[in-house]
């Protein structure tokens, strides 16, 4: 099994350009969440993705956008790149839906660090 | 934004000391996970506690959940060198049907041998 994974590990973009990062849940799981993480800070919930829809959505703007596959793979697309998208984007996979009380354990995949000069 | 604080920010310890970071949140949750992070790579899942419990075990680590004070913390026995990372808790939110973790800003923990 060859966990989540993620690609590029690393990009270099400037200012105003686009950029797609990608990510391969684990083997089973059908949900993929999307994180940013700045410098010296944690996580931030970006949006999750369950049967090819978007079902949740933190506090980021419309440049920040995706999509799920049928193969429940996913990508993230940041449009109009600004120097404060400088971060390290995390993708998690996990079991869809759970129960109110339930819980469904996130991996995380080894990131995807992006520079924008 | 973050759902809590955590502290220290840092901590410096030797091998074979004990150590403790805390995590404070602002919400009502459903439970509460803390994560390791070497090098700013991927998140390490550690251990999960949830919202009816107050105390739990797994190896050298120790997790309580005071929920009254909307507060964790994470005890690292016998701590290793390879213990030095970043340790994040994680709440994640009562009433959504899909998971969704609030991070916290994260302890950056240093085990000098």
């Amino acid at each position: 099994d060859a966990g989540v994974t993620q690609s590029p590990t690393h990009l270099i973009k400037t200012r105003g350009q686009q950029v797609t990062l990608r990510c391969s849940p684990k083997s089973g799981h059908d949900t993929v969440s999307w994180y940013q993480q700045a410098l010296g800070q944690g996580p931030q919930f970006i949006f999750q993705y369950y049967e090819e829809e978007e079902r949740q959505r933190g506090n980021f703007p419309d440049r920040f956008s995706g999509h799920q596959f049928p193969n429940y793979s996913s990508e993230l697309n940041v449009n109009a790149l600004l120097l404060g998208d400088s971060a390290l984007y995390l993708c998690a996979s996990s079991l869809g839906e759970t129960r109110r009380h339930s819980y469904n354990e996130q991996f995380f995949g080894p990131g995807t660090r992006l520079t924008v000069l | 934004s973050q759902q809590g604080e955590e502290d220290p920010q840092a901590l410096s310890i030797q091998e074979g000391e004990n150590a403790t970071m805390n995590c404070s949140y602002k919400t009502s949750i459903n439970n509460l996970q803390w994560y390791r992070q070497n090098s700013g790579r991927g998140l390490v899942h550690l251990i999960l506690i949830r919202s009816n419990e107050r105390e739990k075990h797994s190896g050298r680590l120790r997790v309580t959940l005071d929920t009254s004070k909307k507060s964790s913390s994470l005890l690292i026995t016998a701590s290793r060198a390879a213990d030095t990372a970043s340790y994040f808790c994680a709440t994640q939110i009562m009433n959504t049907g899909f998971q969704k973790l609030v991070f916290g800003t994260g302890t950056r923990l240093l085990v000098s041998p």
